[in-house]
C-alpha cells in the first residue's frame, strides 16, 4: 500500500535551514507529482510547492520563492523539501502529499513533520 | 493565481442536522479541479471529494459536493458525531499554485 513516511521533528534557530524528507513506498516515485503543504499552529493549510514525476520540474508558491527547494532521490524513493532563512513564522507542521491513483485530489499524506523555529 | 474563500468560518450545528459549506474561487476553476478535505486535530487532512462531486474511497454517501465555475458547496446530509472537524477546499487547476481555502470549522452546537 502507498505510504509516505516523513522525517522527525526539528528545532532550528532563525536564519538556519531545514531539510524535511518524505520516503515513499508502495509505488514508483517517478510516476506521480509530490506536493508539499504546511500548517502553522492553529492555522489552515498552505500549499508550498510541487515536484514533477520526472524530478526535472518544480513550482513553488510565491510566498516561498527563493527560500524553498524540493528535490528527490529515486534511488531511495525519497523527496526532500528544504526551507532556508527560517523565521519564527515558519514554525509549522510540514506535509508531503500525493494524488490518488484514480482520484486527482491529495489522497495520500505523510504524517507531518513539526519544524519549530526559535532562538 | 486562484484564491479560495470559504464560508462560514465556523458552523455550529447539532448531530443529525444538515451542513452546507461554501467555497468561492477568485476565478473559474476549469475542468472541475476542486477537492474537499476533512481534518481532525493532530491528524493529516483526509481527502473527501475530488472533481467537485466524486467521493474518495471509503467516504460515506452523506457527503456530497456540488458547484461549477467559481462557486462550490460541500453538503453533509445528516451530521454524525465524527463529522465535527475542519474542512478545506482545494483547487488543482491547470497550473500551480494549488491553493487551499482558509477552512471552515464545523463544531457541535
Amino acid at each position: 500500500q502507498v505510504q509516505l513516511v516523513q522525517s522527525g521533528a526539528e528545532v532550528k534557530k532563525p536564519g538556519a535551514s531545514v531539510k524535511v524528507s518524505c520516503k515513499a513506498s508502495g509505488y514508483t516515485l517517478s510516476n506521480y507529482f509530490m506536493h508539499w503543504v504546511r500548517q502553522a499552529p492553529g492555522q489552515g493549510l498552505e500549499w508550498m510547492g510541487i515536484i514533477s514525476p520526472s524530478g526535472t520540474s518544480t513550482s513553488y508558491a510565491q510566498n516561498f520563492q527563493g527560500r524553498v527547494t524540493v528535490t528527490r532521490d529515486t534511488s531511495t524513493s525519497t523527496v526532500y523539501m528544504e526551507l532556508s532563512s527560517l523565521r519564527s513564522e515558519d514554525t509549522a507542521v510540514y506535509y508531503c502529499a500525493r494524488r490518488g491513483v484514480t482520484a486527482p485530489g491529495l489522497e495520500y499524506w505523510g504524517q507531518g513533520t513539526l519544524v519549530t523555529v526559535s532562538s | 493565481e486562484i484564491v479560495l474563500t470559504q464560508s462560514p468560518g465556523t458552523l455550529s450545528l447539532s448531530p443529525g442536522e444538515r451542513a452546507t459549506l461554501s467555497c468561492r474561487a477568485s476565478q473559474s476553476v476549469s475542468s472541475s479541479h476542486l477537492a474537499w478535505y476533512q481534518q481532525k486535530p493532530g491528524q493529516a487532512p483526509r481527502l473527501l471529494m475530488y472533481e467537485v462531486s466524486s467521493r474518495a474511497t471509503g467516504i460515506p454517501d452523506r457527503f456530497s459536493g456540488s458547484g461549477s465555475g467559481a462557486d462550490f458547496t460541500l453538503t453533509i446530509s445528516r451530521l454524525e458525531p465524527e463529522d465535527f472537524a475542519v474542512y478545506y477546499c482545494h483547487q488543482y487547476d491547470s497550473s500551480p499554485p494549488y491553493n487551499f481555502g482558509q477552512g471552515t470549522k464545523l463544531e457541535i452546537k
